[in-house]
């Protein structure tokens, strides 16, 4: 079974500009988090996607949106990018049920200049 | 306001040796509680869990203790081993909710 791929790898953007990332999650997963992880942040949850619809957010400002498609897969777009933009973007899978292990893709690294 | 926290951002260990790594938490309605690791360039992996009902669970070399009265839990790693070097994640989550919540990790290295 493949496992949660995240495209692409690497992104460098400068500021003022956009950025959109996708996620497919793992074949039956329903459900599709983001987060963001900066050196000594941790990861910090973006938003949830469930069915096409955002299910959870976190506290980031409205610059950070994200949609879900019929087939599950997700992007994460970034508007007006900011230097402290620059992260690695993690997506993590589940079926969609409380309490299910998330998977995580290897993520996007993004460097905003 | 951090809910979960990993108050050492680092610890280094001889190999065969044990690591214990720390997680404290600060809601009481968290029930259950994971642990990720992370090597560099991938993203996290499962690496074990424990529900509130329980105080300890074992899987191999890794076993989790779960303190509640403290509101901490620790991962011991017994013997340590050079591919453990990674950083670890803690997390916590309760019965109402979809998404964990996530401490900013612990780098561990192990020395040879």
């Amino acid at each position: 079974k493949a496992g949660v791929t995240q495209t692409p790898r690497y992104l460098i953007k400068t500021r003022g500009q956009q950025v959109t990332l996708s996620c497919s999650p793992i074949s039956g997963h329903r459900s599709v988090s983001w987060y963001q992880q900066t050196p000594g942040q941790g990861l910090q949850f973006l938003f949830e996607y469930f069915s096409e619809t955002q299910r959870n957010k976190g506290n980031f400002p409205g610059r950070f949106s994200g949609r879900q498609f019929s087939n599950s897969r997700s992007e994460m777009n970034v508007s007006t990018l900011e230097l402290g933009d620059s992260a690695l973007y993690l997506c993590a899978s589940t079926p969609g049920a409380k309490g299910d292990i998330q998977y995580f893709g290897a993520g996007t690294r993004l460097s905003v200049l | 306001d951090q809910q979960v926290k990993q108050n050492s951002p680092s610890l280094s260990v001889q190999e065969g040796r044990i690591s214990i790594l720390n997680c404290d938490y600060t809601n009481s309605m968290f029930d259950y509680f994971l642990w990720y690791k992370k090597y560099p360039a991938e993203g996290p992996t499962f690496l074990i869990s424990i529900s509130s009902i329980k105080d300890k669970n074992e899987d191999g070399r890794f076993t989790v203790f779960l303190n509640k009265s403290a509101k901490h839990l620790s991962l011991h790693i017994v013997p340590s081993q050079p591919g453990d070097s990674a950083v670890y994640f803690c997390a916590a989550s309760n019965g109402g909710s979809y998404i964990p919540t996530f401490g900013r990790g612990t780098s561990l290295i192990v020395h040879p």
